[in-house]
């Protein structure tokens, strides 16, 4: 089994930064998958990572550090649309184990 | 256009009834997966297929079934053994994980089921 920790809320001002940082506890991790998921729709793919490291697409980034089981997703520029759930997600082998998600909610 | 689409958005049902919920794709990916969502839970897997006429149970399959007859379906039966039905349901698909490569889950949008 898997234990995925993230924070359950954040707020932040609109054109600031915010940082998600997930958590977690595999025995055989096998890459992790950022979602973002607006109230009452679909989850929608934002990022992946298996190496160690940063990945960066556009406004968001996600880093990964597989020693210490930690990844983070990094939001900049908020914008109030990017006021959403964000879901971390752990594959082991062939399925997907997700955390309960970070709330965003990004003040003018 | 490619996607997944669940049908009904929203459905109501008795208690004791079961009921069907449709997951179709046309993305031609191998694998398909039924989630269950609460209110301040993670997505909980129900079950999951990585090819037609093949499926497993997830980590909360008691009171639920399903088949793959056709690559491109999923259905998911709540059946009337299911304790605590009401829910959000998201089907999702991806390329078969055991091949390789990202296999990202592409979700659909979801059927709100709510028993009386």
């Amino acid at each position: 089994g898997q234990n995925i920790d993230q924070p359950t809320e954040m707020t932040a001002t609109e054109g600031a930064i915010v940082q998600i940082n997930c958590t977690y506890q595999t025995s055989g991790f096998n890459g992790l998958f950022w979602y973002q998921q607006h109230a009452g729709e679909a989850p929608t793919f934002l990022s992946y990572n298996v190496l160690d490291g940063l990945e960066e697409k556009g406004r968001f980034s996600s880093f990964l550090s597989r020693s210490k089981g930690y990844s983070y997703l990094l939001l900049k520029e908020l914008q109030m649309k990017d006021s959403a759930s964000y879901l971390c997600a752990v594959r082991e082998r062939d399925k997907l184990s997700f955390g309960a998600g970070t709330t965003v909610t990004v003040r003018a | 256009d490619g996607g997944i689409t669940q049908s009904p958005k929203y459905l109501f049902r008795k208690e004791g009834q079961n009921v069907t919920l449709s997951c179709e794709q046309n993305l031609n990916h191998d694998a398909m997966y039924w989630y269950r969502q609460d209110p301040g839970q993670g997505l909980r897997l129900i079950y999951y297929s990585q090819i037609v006429n093949d499926f497993q149970k997830g980590d909360i399959a008691e009171g639920y079934s399903v088949s793959r007859e056709k690559k491109e379906s999923f259905p998911l039966t709540v059946t009337s053994a299911q304790k605590n039905p009401t829910a959000f349901y998201l089907c999702a698909s991806s390329d078969n994980p055991l091949a390789g490569g990202t296999d990202t889950q592409y979700f659909g949008p979801g059927t709100r089921l709510t028993v009386l």
